[in-house]
């Protein structure tokens, strides 16, 4: 079976620039998260997508932004791209709600 | 507001070592702990799932433990290998969020 798929997984952007990464969960689960980890920090949690719904959103500025399918993937959206946004963007999905977390390879994000 | 706190920050041990890894969080109201292992630069690989009715988990080598009422987990690694170096984290579930703490980093020596 296969696990959680991020595409791209590098991806070089200037200042300025929209990036869009996507994500497809696991056959079946109808949760997804993104995550960002900057460079020496945390996981800091951005979005969390339920069938479909946005449940949650972590504390970033409107220019990150995202959907959630109707079979389930996901994409992040980032415009306006600034330096500080260089990061590893990790995806995960999760069959229901209180599930078991599983993550994608992320997306390693470079904006020069 | 939930926060999450490991302890040590990172460690260090000779191989065959047994070793605890702590996190304690601040809000006791939660649906579970997950704890996850992650190499450097790549995704993260979950170890064990502890829902808040459980008391412990086992995997293998690996033993979680939660005690809800204090807001503590330990992650209990015996005969630690070299294969084992790699960040550990736990995250801790309630309402709508999950909320990581910082990581230990674990190095075991050859």
């Amino acid at each position: 079976e296969a696990g959680v798929t991020q595409s791209p997984t590098h991806l070089i952007k200037t200042r300025g620039q929209q990036a869009t990464l996507r994500c497809s969960p696991i056959s079946g689960h109808t949760s997804v998260y993104w995550y960002q980890q900057a460079l020496g920090l945390g996981l800091q949690f951005l979005l969390w997508y339920d069938e479909g719904e946005e449940r949650n959103r972590g504390n970033f500025p409107p220019r990150f932004s995202g959907r959630q399918f109707p079979n389930y993937s996901s994409e992040l959206n980032v415009n306006a791209l600034e330096l500080e946004d260089s990061a590893l963007y990790l995806c995960a999905s999760s069959l229901y709600r209180e599930g078991k977390l599983f993550f994608g390879s992320g997306t390693q994000l470079s904006v020069l | 507001k939930q926060e999450v706190t490991q302890i040590p920050a990172a460690l260090s041990v000779p191989e065959g070592e047994n070793l605890v890894l702590n996190c304690s969080f601040t809000d006791s109201a939660i649906y579970n702990l997950q704890w996850f292992r992650q190499d450097p630069g790549k995704g993260l690989t979950s170890l064990l799932l502890i829902q808040s009715s459980q008391r412990e988990q086992t995997s293998g080598r690996l033993n979680a433990s939660l005690d809800k009422s204090s807001g503590r987990s330990t992650l209990y690694i015996a005969a630690s290998q070299p294969g084992d170096s790699a960040t550990y984290l736990c995250a801790v579930r309630g309402g709508n969020k999950l909320v990581f703490g910082a990581g230990t980093i674990l190095r075991v020596k050859s």
